[in-house]
């Protein structure tokens, strides 16, 4: 299957720091997505992104499909950015997760 | 608009008791339903999908086992649970696209 390698796996911010993490992935996928899991084990949806750049608020990601790889670009960090960040892609109707990114972000 | 749940929350179980975890979807018809597992600290990781009623594809062998008696509605089942199915369990449905978690359910067995 797919391997999906997120770095870095943790990372501490202060509060008000911009932060880049990235997903690597080792096959053409139909598509990717970046989830945020908050303390309650909630998956929220960040972005819906095979290609291109989106951005919502604070938080932006790029995925370059052709060279695999996707970039999630958290701005300005607050403390409930704090959980974590799971890129997922898609091959064949199943999504596959990497390992993900624990970020805590500090007052 | 479309919402899934999941039931129930958070439960315990004994080694060898019985299992079953619903989660439905309503607002859209004809989903891909998924069954994730989440053990503590680590990443999710596929168990079933299923494409229609029916439909039954698994990712991982274990003593879990999955239906989908109608078209909104995915159960996942153990007839003898074990130490290591411990986990959080999170449903998830797409209709091609973007993928929708549940609340999911938090598994202990003792």
């Amino acid at each position: 299957g797919i391997q999906v390698e997120q770095s870095p796996p943790d990372l501490i911010l202060q509060e008000g720091a911009n932060s880049t993490l990235r997903c690597n992935f080792s096959d053409s996928v139909n598509n990717l997505q970046w989830f945020h899991q908050n303390p309650w084990g909630q998956l929220i949806n960040l972005f819906y992104i095979p290609s291109g750049t989106k951005q919502n608020g604070r938080l932006s990601a790029t995925t370059v499909a052709t060279e695999r790889y996707s970039l999630l670009y958290i701005s300005s960090s607050q403390t409930t950015d704090s959980g974590v960040y799971f890129c997922a892609v898609e091959n064949d109707y199943k999504l596959s997760f990497g390992a993900g990114t624990t970020v805590t972000v500090r007052a | 608009s479309q919402t899934i749940h999941q039931w129930p929350a958070t439960l315990v179980q004994p080694v060898g008791s019985p299992l079953s975890l619903e989660c439905t979807v309503e607002g859209t018809s004809n989903p891909n339903l998924y069954w994730y597992r989440q053990a503590a600290g680590r990443g999710l990781q596929l168990l079933f999908y299923s494409v229609g009623i029916g439909q039954i594809s698994s990712e991982v062998p274990q003593n879990l086992s999955a239906s989908r008696p109608q078209d909104r509605q995915f159960i996942l089942s153990s007839k003898k649970l074990l130490l290591s199915d411990s986990g959080f369990y999170l449903c998830a449905w797409n209709t091609g696209g973007e993928l929708f978690f549940g609340e999911g359910s938090r598994l202990t067995v003792l």
